[in-house]
């Protein structure tokens, strides 16, 4: 099945300085990476995505870019808040016999020092 | 719409016990979903479904069972508990299970098995 890492797994970054994480993926039938935010005590919540036809995607201080020949996908904040501070989740999506199946990184915990 | 709502919000079972994890949503969404959250693992699917009357296994589908009676409800089924399925549980739904549509999750279910 698909693989995905993600590193880093904790992120420390002072107020208005930028954030990467990074994904790789392992399985090239992978065709939708989504992003989530989860806060302390809370589901995850979609913040961007992009579909493996599209190289990069931007939202406001969000962006993500793909990179499907190194199969290799990046999350990028910019002028970081102390409200971006939350554990980020990067997923590879594969279409199964009867639907999507999600494959999720392991997580990185982003603190925005103020 | 209230979204996606899980109930109970806390459990606490002990091994060999049975018990239903429910999921709801009013969103009249085809694709619903189960993962479970453990540390340093990220989320992994255990089951999905694409429809009333249509499941079908994710990642980590053993001790695990699920129907699909209802548009609205996909309830998760332990039949006898582990200490090994101790963990928090999120279910999800989305429009359809095609890719690029957002996954919408609930708030979890904490699950400690002794």
């Amino acid at each position: 099945g698909e693989n995905v890492e993600q590193h880093p797994s904790t992120l420390s970054v002072q107020e208005g300085d930028s954030a990467v994480i990074k994904c790789t993926y392992s399985d090239s039938a992978s065709n939708y990476f989504p992003w989530y935010k989860q806060e302390l005590g809370k589901g995850p919540q979609l913040i961007i995505d992009i579909r493996s036809n599209v190289g990069e995607k931007k939202d406001q201080r969000i962006a993500v870019t793909l990179n499907k020949t190194a199969k290799h996908f990046s999350l990028h904040i910019t002028e970081t808040q102390p409200e971006d501070s939350a554990v980020y989740f990067c997923a590879a999506s594969i279409s199964g016999n009867t639907g999507n199946q999600f494959y999720f990184g392991t997580g990185t915990s982003l603190t925005v020092i103020p | 719409n209230a979204g996606v709502t899980q109930t109970p919000k806390f459990q606490v079972l002990k091994t060999g016990q049975s018990m239903t994890l429910q999921c709801a949503q009013d969103m009249n969404h085809e694709y619903m979903s189960w993962y479970r959250q453990d540390p340093g693992m990220g989320l992994r699917l255990i089951h999905y479904s694409v429809g009333a009357g249509i499941t079908d296994q994710g990642e980590v589908p053993n001790g695990y069972n699920v129907s699909r009676s209802t548009t609205e409800d996909f309830p998760l089924r332990l039949l006898s508990a582990a200490p090994s399925q101790t963990s928090v549980y999120f279910c999800a739904s989305s429009p359809t299970g095609l890719a690029g549509y957002e996954q919408y999750f609930g708030p979890g279910t904490r699950l400690t098995v002794t």
